[in-house]
């Protein structure tokens, strides 16, 4: 049963919109979200992260929302631009210390940013 | 980028035969994890250490053992290697702040 859900396979933007990105989740333990970004041939890189007792976390052009009684979370993106074409990752965990690096991912969605 | 590597970084084996991958991080991270990533289930767990030779499974343990008998090093061992175990396999580290890093990535074809 999947824990981490990302219903979006892929999404294609024009450059210089917004780009949103979904992520559900069905366990009520999760209390700590992160977003990674992925590009072929090389390992995740870490985007930005959210605590449960927070509802919006902001990272420069990044923006995540997580409505937790919705259990739903979401990744903005604007600008969008070509280098950030590349597969997202949303990720889930109990816990935000160091031994919580216990991660579920979910199946990725791939953004393409189209000049 | 955190001081993490993975070797190799590519490896076609047989059915049947013994692989090791090998996790080298510099940062002196406590924390060290195998993930597997396979096409349609994004990254899952295999296995993860707390520290020097304390190790537990992940989601995906059978067919895979790990030793840590160094901080910097986390081997992960696929004792008879099986065709469903093509994959890529990404290291990971983290500290106590809970910041972490992923490594470049094994890339094993097991034929």
């Amino acid at each position: 049963d999947q824990q981490v859900k990302q219903n979006s396979p892929s999404l294609s933007v024009q450059e210089g919109r917004i780009s949103i990105l979904n992520c559900d989740y069905t366990n009520s333990m999760f209390d700590y979200f992160l977003w990674y970004k992925k590009y072929p041939a090389e390992g995740p890189t870490f985007l930005i992260s959210i605590s449960s007792i927070k509802d919006k976390n902001e990272d420069g052009r990044f923006t995540v929302f997580l409505n937790k009684s919705a259990k739903h979370l979401s990744l903005h993106i604007v600008p969008s631009q070509p280098g950030d074409s590349a597969v997202y990752f949303c990720a889930a965990s109990v816990g935000s210390g160091g031994s919580n690096y216990k991660l579920t991912f979910g199946k990725g969605t791939l953004l393409t940013v189209n000049p | 980028d955190a001081g993490i590597t993975q070797s190799p970084r590519h490896k076609v084996t047989e059915t049947g035969t013994p692989v090791t991958l090998r996790c080298h991080q510099t940062e002196n991270h406590r924390y060290m994890y195998w993930y597997r990533q396979d096409p349609g289930h994004g990254l899952r767990l295999i296995h993860y250490s707390y520290g020097v030779k304390d190790t537990d499974k992940g989601e995906v343990s059978d067919g895979y053992s790990v030793s840590r008998s160094k901080t910097e090093d986390f081997l992960l061992t696929l004792e008879s290697a099986t065709s469903s175990q093509t994959s890529v396999y990404f290291c990971a580290i983290s500290e106590d702040s809970g910041r972490g890093f992923f490594g470049p990535g094994t890339r094993l074809t097991v034929l």
